[in-house]
């Protein structure tokens, strides 16, 4: 069945980069997506990637795509403070894109001063 | 700001009873999702309405139930609920394609 994993938590100060990792299994998957959940908050979209991609860039987001292996990531550039929060990877159900995701349970990122 | 708006934000119930959550999609948008977000955890999708009618659920049992209204808002109903059901309740609206879902802020839902 559709598993999406991640480690749990990444700590690092600020002004370095930040790599947070996701693994995901259903190769059929068209689209990939990082969301960023602050305390008590919804999830925001931060980015997505299609899966006949391997790169994407965004400002400060750079999402990396091995469809061979399955390995999603996200790397956040010159991290801040306001950076902090959870991180969710997540993958569309199915073949064809209906908006209907599959979350990991969400990498917890500190950034410390 | 996504747009997306849900009510309440929180809600206490006690176990056994039945409570409704509301969502209000974003403006073009016509599909609405809901996912139940336990602590600590990453969303569970629950299931999805595409113009008025569920399209596709996940491992969710009947008594949780919902509807889409003719502009898009939907309802979700949690009958007899149990205490498990404490979670954050995340609505998100998407346009057909799917591409891009937007989450609103969510209902926190306790059931003691």
């Amino acid at each position: 069945g559709e598993d999406v994993e991640q480690s749990l938590f990444l700590s690092v100060r600020e002004g370095d980069s930040s790599v947070i990792n996701c693994t995901y299994t259903d190769s059929s998957s068209t689209y990939l997506y990082w969301y960023k959940q602050e305390p008590g908050a919804g999830l925001q979209l931060l980015t997505y990637i299609f899966s006949n991609m391997d790169m994407k860039q965004d400002q400060r987001l750079t999402v990396l795509l091995n469809k061979k292996d399955k390995h999603l990531s996200l790397r956040i550039a010159d991290t801040q403070t306001g950076d902090s929060a959870i991180y969710f990877c997540a993958e569309n159900w199915g073949s064809s894109n209906t908006g209907k995701l599959i979350f990991g349970q969400g990498t917890t990122l500190q950034v410390k001063p | 700001e996504t747009g997306v708006t849900q009510s309440p934000t929180h809600l206490i119930k006690t176990r056994g009873q039945q409570v409704t959550l509301r969502c209000s999609s974003q403006s073009g948008h016509n599909t609405v999702s809901w996912y139940q977000q336990a602590l600590g955890q990453g969303p569970q999708f629950i299931f999805q309405y595409y113009r008025e009618e569920e399209n596709g659920r996940g491992n969710f049992p009947p008594r949780f139930s919902g509807l889409q209204f003719p502009n898009y808002s939907s309802e979700l109903n949690v009958n007899a609920l149990e205490l498990d059901d404490s979670a954050l309740y995340l609505c998100a609206s998407s346009s057909r394609d799917g591409t891009e879902a937007f989450f609103g802020q969510g209902t926190r839902l306790t059931v003691v």
